[in-house]
């Protein structure tokens, strides 16, 4: 059964940075997209963006934003680790949010890391 | 980008009584390769979303086969036959098809 754990989360102040991990195990990591996705109780659930896996040959970038964090977070992996990361710079009081990983589009979702901008 | 907007946005149903949730794009969901990526997921309160359906009618592994996925082009219906009280939570539609992929705003299932 897959399991992925969110950790790295809690308070920081506008324009500092903060990585989050997701740590992973059940499935081969390196076979799956992993995927960030974030919620609050205004805006609801909210893509972040995906990684893809070593095995994608298609023409498109390995990564993808979405506009709102693009150019500001970076998202990794480690898959000797089984490990993906959100990295978050140049933080904004928007960005506070419940971060999740999730493996491939949204098939299995770590319990959520709480992120507060403020 | 696609906007997914979901209705009712609260539903009060009776244990063992049908419900049914809508979620209307606003773009057409058939992707270049004959799919058409919309998913269905369920939050419990303190908990992480579950996906319950994939690709528009797809059961995930272990959800229980009163759920049903249905749809095309920019409709799609989640439908539960018989309601139970573990269904009781927050409902949402995604589109996996535009990029960047979008979630439908909730339904809330009250029993």
């Amino acid at each position: 059964e897959a399991y992925l754990e969110e950790s790295g989360g809690g308070w920081v102040q506008p324009g500092r940075s903060l990585r989050l991990s997701c740590t992973t195990s059940g499935f081969t990591f390196g076979d799956y997209v992993v995927s960030w996705v974030r919620q609050t109780p205004e805006k609801g659930l909210e893509w972040v963006g995906f990684i893809r896996h070593k095995a994608y040959d298609g023409t498109e970038e390995n990564v993808e934003y979405a506009a709102p964090v693009k150019g500001r977070f970076t998202i990794s992996r480690d898959d000797s680790k089984s490990v993906a990361y959100l990295q978050m710079n140049r933080l904004k009081t928007e960005d506070t949010a419940v971060y999740y990983c999730t493996r491939g589009y949204t098939a299995d979702w770590g319990q959520g890391t709480l992120v507060t901008v403020s | 980008d696609v906007v997914m907007t979901q209705s009712p946005l609260s539903l009060s149903v009776t244990l063992g009584q049908p419900a049914s949730i809508s979620c209307k794009s606003t773009q057409g969901l058939l992707y270049s390769d004959g799919n058409t990526y919309v998913n269905w997921f369920h939050q419990r309160p303190g908990q992480s979303p579950r996906r319950l359906i994939y690709k528009v009618s797809n059961r995930d592994f272990g959800v229980p086969d009163r759920f049903s996925g249905s749809g095309s082009g920019t409709d799609f219906t989640l439908k539960i036959n018989r309601v139970e009280a573990e269904d009781l939570g927050v409902y949402y539609c995604m589109q996996g098809t535009h990029w960047p992929y979008t979630f439908g705003q909730g339904t809330k299932l009250e029993i």
